[in-house]
C-alpha cells in the first residue's frame, strides 16, 4: 500500500518565523489533504490539495504530483498555529485516507 | 464544508459498561468513517460506510461494531467497554464532489 511520511516529526519555533513542513508518499495519488489539530483534537481541514498550489492567508501548500511530495509553508507563525500537522493521501477507487504521522509544531511567544 | 456532530465530546465509565458514541452529519454525504487516534499520534481506520446498510471493518481491529440505518447517522456501539480503549473517536464523512474528508470534534473516552 501507499506509504506517508511527514518531516520534520517536531518543529519548535519563534513567534513569527516562517516553517516548511514535508509530506512524500510512495505512490501515485489522486486525493491529498493537509489538517491541522489544535490542542483540543479538532483536526481543522487546511487544504484538499491533490496537485498545484493554493493559499490561504498566511498558509500555502504545493503539491508536486510527479514527484510524490506536498509542502505546507506557514509564514509569520503565531502560538495559534501550535499543533499537529497531518497530510492524508488517498486514490479514489476506495476512498479511504493513508495518514502520514504527523508534524507536531509548537511556537513559543 | 460538513457539519458533524459527535456526542459526547467527552466520556468516563467504567469497565464493562455498553456505551455508543453517536456522529450525525446534515450534508447528505454518502460515505463515513470512524477513525481512533491516541492524542497527537496517526489516525487509525476502524469503520467505514459507503452508504446506508453498508458497513466494513477499518485496518485496525476493534472490539467496537457501527451501523448504517440512515444516511445521516452512523453510531459506534462498544458492548463491554474496557481500559484499552480509552482514546479519542473521530467520525469524518466524505464531499462526493471533490472526495474531501471532514471531521466532527471526536470523543474522549476514558474507561476506568
Amino acid at each position: 500500500g501507499i506509504q506517508v511520511e511527514q518531516s520534520p516529526p517536531d518543529l519548535i519555533l519563534q513567534e513569527g518565523a516562517n516553517s516548511t513542513l514535508r509530506c512524500n508518499f510512495s505512490d501515485s495519488v489522486n486525493n491529498l489533504q493537509w489538517f491541522h489539530q489544535n490542542p483540543w483534537g479538532q483536526l481543522i481541514n487546511l487544504f484538499y490539495i491533490p496537485s498545484g498550489t493554493k493559499q490561504n492567508g498566511r498558509l500555502s501548500a504545493t503539491t508536486v504530483a510527479t514527484e510524490r511530495y506536498s509542502l505546507l509553508y506557514i509564514s509569520s507563525s503565531q502560538t495559534t498555529d501550535s499543533g499537529v500537522y497531518f497530510c492524508a493521501v488517498g486514490e479514489d477507487s476506495n476512498y479511504q485516507l493513508i495518514w502520514g504521522a504527523g508534524t507536531k509544531l509548537i511556537i513559543k511567544p | 464544508e460538513a457539519d458533524i456532530y459527535q456526542t459526547p465530546r467527552y466520556l468516563v465509565i467504567g469497565t464493562g459498561k455498553k456505551i455508543t458514541l453517536e456522529c450525525s452529519q446534515t450534508m447528505g454525504h454518502d460515505k463515513m468513517y470512524w477513525y481512533q487516534q491516541d492524542p497527537g499520534m496517526e489516525l487509525h481506520l476502524i469503520h467505514y460506510s459507503y452508504g446506508v446498510n453498508s458497513t466494513e471493518k477499518g485496518d485496525l481491529s476493534s472490539e467496537s461494531t457501527v451501523s448504517r440505518i440512515r444516511t445521516e447517522h452512523f453510531p459506534l456501539t462498544l458492548e463491554s467497554a474496557r481500559p484499552s480503549h480509552t482514546s479519542q473517536y473521530l467520525c469524518a464523512s466524505t464531499s462526493p464532489l471533490y472526495n474531501e474528508q471532514f471531521f466532527g470534534p471526536g470523543t474522549r473516552l476514558t474507561v476506568l
